[in-house]
């Protein structure tokens, strides 16, 4: 099983600044299946990026994933209100489909 | 609109048995491989199990193997999951979510509201 470690564990940003979210795998993830979510507490997760960099449906372009092998980013260029959030990770393999723990971006 | 409905959550005591359900709606389901994740109070996601569009094929996390059964019925756009030999450990929200892609594993494009199952003595 493909162990994906999200870091930090929470993110105190502004309004405005930018973030960077890190996902690091265990093994070496096809770029083809790694996915970011947003979840809000008390709702389902949304999805943000798929296939490592490409934005899903409706997703502002202040959203932007990259990254390839173990290491993928989430970055979100300039805050807004609505993205203080948890983010999390997710890959499919041929061990199967596993999520990162989660990253906070809190209002600091 | 594109919509997933779970239901069938609920309180039951620890070795007792579960069956829940996700309604489809907007899409055309049969060409679409489904899942269940589940979400412990204050955790992390936690995949539980998929399937394939025409059912033929299931998948399950080794944490749920031999205790739960997912199942789809094409024909009403519903997706079930049997849970049996429940555990505490098993407590979370369930959620439904459907694969962005068609007829293949991936990411989650749409996802359902969750329905909450309580096991406890």
């Amino acid at each position: 099983e493909i162990v994906l470690t999200q870091s930090p564990g929470t993110l105190s940003l502004s309004p405005g600044e930018r973030a960077t979210l890190s996902c690091r795998a265990s093994q070496s993830v096809s770029s083809s299946y790694l996915a970011w979510y947003q979840q809000k507490p008390g709702q389902a997760p949304r999805l943000l990026i798929y296939g490592a960099s490409s934005r899903a449906t409706g997703i502002p372009d202040r959203f932007s994933g990259s990254g390839s092998g173990t290491d993928f980013t989430l970055t979100i260029s300039s805050l807004e209100p609505e993205d203080f959030a948890v983010y999390h990770c997710q890959q499919y393999g041929t061990s199967g489909l596993t999520f990162g723990g989660g990253t906070k971006v809190e209002i600091k | 609109e594109v919509q997933l409905v779970e239901s069938g959550g609920g309180l039951v005591q620890p070795g007792g048995s579960l069956r829940l359900s996700c309604a489809a709606s907007g899409f055309t389901f049969s060409r679409y491989a489904m899942s269940w994740v589940r979400q412990a109070p204050g955790k992390g996601l936690e995949w539980v199990s998929g399937i394939s569009g025409s059912g033929g094929s299931t998948y399950y996390a080794d944490s749920v193997k031999g205790r739960l059964t997912i199942s789809r019925d094409n024909s009403k756009n519903m997706m079930h999951l049997q849970m049996s030999s429940l555990r505490v450990e098993d407590t979370a929200v369930y959620y439904c979510a459907k694969f962005e892609a068609a007829d293949t594993l991936g990411a989650f494009d749409i996802w359902g509201q969750g329905t909450m199952v309580t096991v406890s003595s």
